[in-house]
């Protein structure tokens, strides 16, 4: 069965530094997503993606935050400087619509 | 606008008693949930969905759920738990709001003991 892949697994980094969080949707799907998950709490949504443009985004994710298709295939995550607060697990998804969602395995990204 | 409520924060059973995991739903239209498991430090796993086709829906694992609109429930149920079903379970319900964001509800901690 075709997988949401994630790369890095987890990923350290100081605060203030830039991250980038990479994903591989599924590829015949058309809809992407970021979700972060903060240790211990629910699962949040950070953004939705779809034709090549923000569809929609929660009042977490602020201009720190952007997301970028470059090339057809990758999906990624950029945090342009990063907080303490940042530090979290970070799911991609992707969709072709309501009911086939695909997450992937998430980066644990850890701000120091 | 769409939310899942789950009742109990954690929930503790036996070895091979009945596992109840509580989720209520509140949606103006159809709604479609779904149930993910979360292991340790793993990722969401789909155990099951419902979307408009029968109210009785069987998972992996052993894990069903019945939808309920009368009580806006969409509960989840095991007849028997095992060790490994100890985990993190997260009831969700789509919000068809352009782009089918997914919304989580707080989640319920299963413990199993022996």
């Amino acid at each position: 069965e075709p997988e949401v892949t994630q790369t890095p697994s987890h990923q350290v980094t100081q605060m203030g530094q830039e991250v980038i969080l990479r994903c591989v949707p599924i590829s015949n799907h058309l809809y992407f997503y970021w979700y972060r998950q903060i240790l211990g709490q629910k699962v949040e949504f950070l953004v939705s993606f779809y034709n090549n443009e923000i569809s929609e985004k929660s009042e977490i994710f602020d201009d720190q935050f952007s997301v970028e298709r470059p090339d057809g295939s990758n999906f990624t995550l950029k945090i342009r400087s990063t907080k303490l607060e940042d530090s979290a697990m970070y799911f991609c998804a992707s969709s072709t619509d309501h009911d086939r969602f695909h997450f992937g395995n998430g980066t644990r990204l850890t701000v120091t | 606008a769409q939310s899942v409520t789950q009742l109990g924060s954690h929930v503790s059973v036996s070895e091979g008693a009945l596992v109840l995991l509580r989720c209520n739903y509140s949606s103006s239209v159809p709604p479609y949930l779904f149930w993910y498991v979360q292991y340790p430090n793993q990722g969401l796993q789909l155990l099951l969905k419902y979307t408009s086709a029968a109210t009785l829906v069987k998972g992996i694992n052993g894990f069903e759920a019945e939808f309920k609109k009368s009580e806006t429930s969409f509960h989840l149920t095991k007849p028997s738990a095992h060790m490994s079903d100890a985990a993190e379970y997260f009831c969700a319900v789509i919000a068809n709001t352009g782009g089918f964001k997914t919304i989580f509800g707080a989640g319920t901690r299963l413990f199993v003991k022996a």
